[in-house]
């Protein structure tokens, strides 16, 4: 069965770090373009970024919003990504869910960490 | 930064069309996606590349462009169709994009 699961949510103060990581299994991990995605409360997905395959160059993307605080890294070896959050807003609070392009768009999409940001 | 515009809401009644709209910029130059969220649930590919239907996705489903319009149409809707709707697409600064999201009301 094809699944992602993301973990590392949590509570974190205005400024601080959190990671999250999602574990991929039942696919080629390492074939696959796997980005972040995030819905704040009350409002509409937002794209986070992306990291490709390494075989399509590993590089990364971000949304201007978080581009110089956050980092999305892969392990290929471990089937995981993850998502370095730093200098973290209360704006950044949202569910953040992990995808997989598989075959076309993101067509594989976890269930979801919460984050909160809050003093 | 690079905007998709959708309509906030959309509402229908049951049997009859839904029409979605997404205007950008560019996205006649770029493919779009379209993407189901249900409440409590994650969000599903319906539509890839504008036009083709995810596996799965039933036939009523379907998506066109024109000019810098995209539209995902839903034919004879069904109550289970009520959901937030988002399209996808980017520019060459913005690799990707979601719409502000159109939430579908079934009356």
């Amino acid at each position: 069965e094809v699944q992602l699961v993301e973990s590392g949510g949590g509570l974190v103060k205005p400024g601080g770090s959190l990671r999250l990581s999602c574990a991929a299994s039942g696919f080629t991990f390492n074939n696959a373009w796997m980005s972040w995605v995030r819905r704040a409360p009350g409002k509409g997905l937002e794209w986070v970024g992306r990291i490709k395959s390494k075989i399509d160059g590993g590089t990364t993307d971000y949304a201007a919003p978080v581009k110089g605080r956050f980092t999305i890294s892969r392990d290929d070896s471990k089937n995981t990504l993850s998502l370095q959050m730093n200098s973290l807003k209360i704006g950044d609070t949202a569910v953040y869910y992990c995808t997989a392009s598989l075959t076309f768009g993101m067509d594989v999409w976890g269930q979801g960490t919460t984050v909160t940001v809050s003093s | 930064s690079y905007e998709l515009t959708q309509p906030p809401s959309v509402s229908v009644s049951p049997g009859q069309t839904a029409r979605i709209t997404c205007s950008g910029d560019v996205l006649g130059e770029n493919y779009a996606d379209w993407y189901q969220q249900k409440p409590g649930q994650a969000p599903q590919l319906v539509i890839y590349e504008d036009s083709e239907r995810y596996p799965g996705i039933p036939e009523r489903f379907s998506g066109s462009t024109s000019g810098n319009t995209t539209t995902l149409t839903i034919s004879r809707v069904l109550t289970e169709d009520e959901a937030d709707y988002y399209c996808l697409s980017g520019d060459k600064d913005n690799p990707w994009v979601f719409g502000g999201g159109t939430k579908v009301t079934v009356l």
